[in-house]
């Protein structure tokens, strides 16, 4: 079944704890990104990247990283979470520069304390 | 910056009244996207619409994007239950294929 998956699916961390979110397509996409959904304020991307070794900043990047080695795997990191992240976090993917259409990952729910 | 403006952010409507959202942007786009998102789901695509004028129709669903590209809506004839969930626009900057600038959406409540 062609989907992106998320792990984990709800996290509950500390200020300053270092963690990963995995995001993970099998449908071949070049194009993945990352998003956060806060009420009232839709849909902001964070960093996307439109291939192997290839990002870019989104929106709203200060305290995450990503890193993209395999056309795949597309990891969002929190070096020092902090309570302003506290947020849903959606990874999706599109087939490449001609498809407009995304796919999304089921989200993450993280809540920082 | 560029941004997209979508209306209202709630809608309540009885089951068989109809519903409009409208989003628009302060820049040309080159596309628009329409998604849904169910309470407690992840945004699913519904449609794209790139020509100027376009109007497309899924069941009770009309799309429709301005003759200037920069406007678009999505109208549900006779709601239903079905329906209830966060319609987001999502418009594609026209100097750059792979940004998207979105909507903040708009929540469809029905009256019980």
């Amino acid at each position: 079944e062609a989907q992106v998956t998320q792990n984990p699916r709800y996290l509950i961390t500390v200020t300053g704890k270092k963690l990963t979110v995995t995001c993970s397509q099998n449908m071949n996409h070049e194009y993945m990104s990352w998003y956060r959904q806060d009420p009232g304020l839709g849909l902001r991307q964070i960093y996307y990247s439109m291939n192997v070794e290839v990002t870019d900043k989104g929106d709203v990047p200060e305290g995450y990283k990503v890193s993209r080695k395999e056309k795949r795997n597309f990891p969002l990191i929190l070096e020092s979470p902090s309570p302003n992240q506290t947020s849903l976090y959606f990874c999706a993917s599109r087939p490449g520069l001609l498809h407009y259409e995304q796919y999304f990952g089921p989200g993450t729910r993280l809540t920082v304390t | 910056g560029q941004q997209v403006m979508q209306i209202p952010q709630y809608q309540h409507v009885q089951e068989g009244e109809d519903f409009t959202t409208y989003c628009n942007s302060s820049t040309t786009l080159s596309n628009i996207q329409w998604y849904k998102q169910r309470p407690g789901g992840h945004p699913v695509f519904l449609i794209q619409l790139v020509k100027s004028g376009e109007v497309k129709k899924q069941k009770r669903l009309t799309f429709q994007f301005g003759e200037a590209k920069k406007n678009s809506s999505l109208h549900i004839t006779a709601t239903q239950t079905t329906d209830v969930g966060t319609y987001f626009c999502a418009g594609g900057i026209l100097d750059s294929n792979y940004q998207l600038i979105w909507g903040a959406g708009t929540k469809l409540i029905i009256k019980p």
